[in-house]
């Protein structure tokens, strides 16, 4: 069973360039979310999603941009690279029922040098 | 979402059981008790969830007490691959107020350390 899939695993990226991390769920999930993980530091919530074409903001956007044109992939973009945004990405889905737990990929692992 | 609190740190024997605690005093009527784990690098796991009744999977059991401002997820026969950071959530369902539908707030978690 193939869950959240993320690539790539790892990147370093230079200062001022742009990349997409892929995110794909093979369940269906209307809900999809990104989070990045700093070292040592919880969670936090970058942008969500709650079906195809619609996305909203998490606690820290800024940076970042996604689209969500398929129920199937959320992708999340970087625009123009900084060294802040050094972290591990995790992407994450749920089901349409509000207490159904999130299911994460295995992260994408991004250095900014 | 309620605020929950757990020890930093704690040790099991292998084999034996583990008994992870947190507080979530603050808790209201509509918010489910949610457990992840994260093992190093990896992608944080679920294991289980509930609102107010006990309830049980393959991996764990999870108690709650009857006023429901804690709770304690039970590894029955923890291994060396059950070391890692567990995380113990509070969340209200998708739409129920929030801004963010569903979005869990991980805070820092128990590291739970399993000795041979």
């Amino acid at each position: 069973n193939a869950g959240v899939t993320q690539t790539p695993k790892f990147r370093i990226l230079k200062i001022g360039q742009s990349m997409t991390l892929q995110c794909a769920q093979d369940m269906n999930h209307n809900y999809m979310y990104w989070y990045r993980q700093d070292p040592g530091m919880g969670l936090k919530l970058i942008y969500y999603s709650v079906g195809a074409g619609i996305t909203d903001k998490g606690e820290v956007p800024n940076g970042y941009n996604v689209s969500r044109s398929t129920t199937e992939d959320f992708p999340l973009r970087l625009e123009l690279a900084a060294p802040s945004q050094t972290s591990v990405y995790f992407c994450a889905s749920r089901g349409e029922y509000s207490n159904q737990p999130q299911h994460f990929g295995d992260g994408t692992r991004l250095s900014i040098l | 979402d309620a605020k929950t609190t757990q020890p930093p740190s704690m040790d099991c024997a292998e084999g034996r059981a583990a008994n992870l605690p947190c507080n979530h005093s603050t808790i209201s009527g509509n918010e489910y008790v949610y457990w992840y784990r994260q093992i190093h690098s990896q992608g944080p796991q679920y294991i289980i969830h509930g609102l107010k009744n006990n309830e049980t999977n393959e991996m764990a059991s999870l108690i709650i007490t009857e006023d429901r401002k804690s709770s304690t997820l039970i590894l029955p026969h923890a291994t060396l691959r059950d070391t890692a950071v567990y995380y113990c959530i509070v969340r209200v369902g998708a739409g129920a107020g929030g801004t963010s539908y569903g979005k869990l707030t991980f805070g820092q978690g128990t590291i739970l350390t399993v000795h041979p």
